[in-house]
């Protein structure tokens, strides 16, 4: 089955400086990987995802690259905020599995002023 | 205003005593799911629900049952609750375009359940 390996597990940064989060995954029939960012004592909320077909997708400050060939991906945030802070996930999901997200482990940000 | 909730939001209780967490959401989906969250494992797929009398099991499912007889309900069942299911568990929710060739992916997570079975 499928197996998403997440790094960092703890990540600080500066106010202002970027964070690097990265995923790999297992299955090459995978084909969604959306990006989750779960705040102190909620559910985990969407924040970005992508397809297989397409290679980077942005929106404002957070982007998400793609790498089918290495099995990579990585989500970037510029210009870290100190509400950034939370734990963020990886996941991905297969053609054949569709509704079966197999997450990482997480990655606990936080961003200091 | 769209959203998926479960009830209770915490929960305190002793190996065997059958329990039952509920899920609804109100965005008419036809996907649910429930997944469980432990410290450095990430999220774990427990059962999940394609549409009303449809199920299937994750990856966890040991231990647990669910039932599907409404759309926006989807309520997740410990018969005999053990010490190994205290967890933070979470209910979500996606559109699933049955008969569309472009299903809908982004799933809708509730607040959340934190269980411990003493």
């Amino acid at each position: 089955g499928e197996n998403v390996e997440q790094h960092p597990s703890t990540l600080s940064v500066q106010e202002g400086d970027s964070a690097v989060i990265k995923c790999t995954y297992s299955d090459s029939a995978s084909n969604y990987f959306p990006w989750y960012k779960q705040e102190l004592g909620k559910g985990p909320q969407l924040i970005i995802d992508i397809r297989s077909n397409v290679g980077e997708k942005k929106d404002q400050r957070i982007a998400v690259t793609l790498n089918k060939t290495a099995k990579h991906f990585s989500l970037h945030i510029t210009e870290t905020q100190p509400e950034d802070s939370a734990v963020y996930f990886c996941a991905s999901m297969t053609t054949d599995s569709w509704g079966k997200l197999q997450f990482g482990a997480g990655t606990q940000v936080v961003v200091t002023p | 205003e769209a959203q998926v909730t479960q009830n209770p939001r915490y929960l305190i209780t002793v190996t065997g005593k059958k329990l039952t967490v509920t899920c609804s959401q109100n965005m008419n989906h036809e996907y649910m799911s429930w997944y469980r969250q432990d410290p450095g494992l990430g999220l774990r797929q427990i059962y999940y629900s394609m549409n009303v009398e449809v199920t299937d099991k994750g990856d966890v499912p040991e231990g647990y049952k669910v039932s599907r007889k409404e759309k926006r309900n989807f309520p997740l069942i410990l018969e005999s609750p053990s010490p190994n299911q205290t967890s933070l568990y979470f209910c979500a929710s996606s559109l699933y375009g049955a008969g569309s060739s472009i299903p809908t992916d982004t799933q809708y997570f509730g607040p959340g359940t934190r269980l411990t079975v003493l």
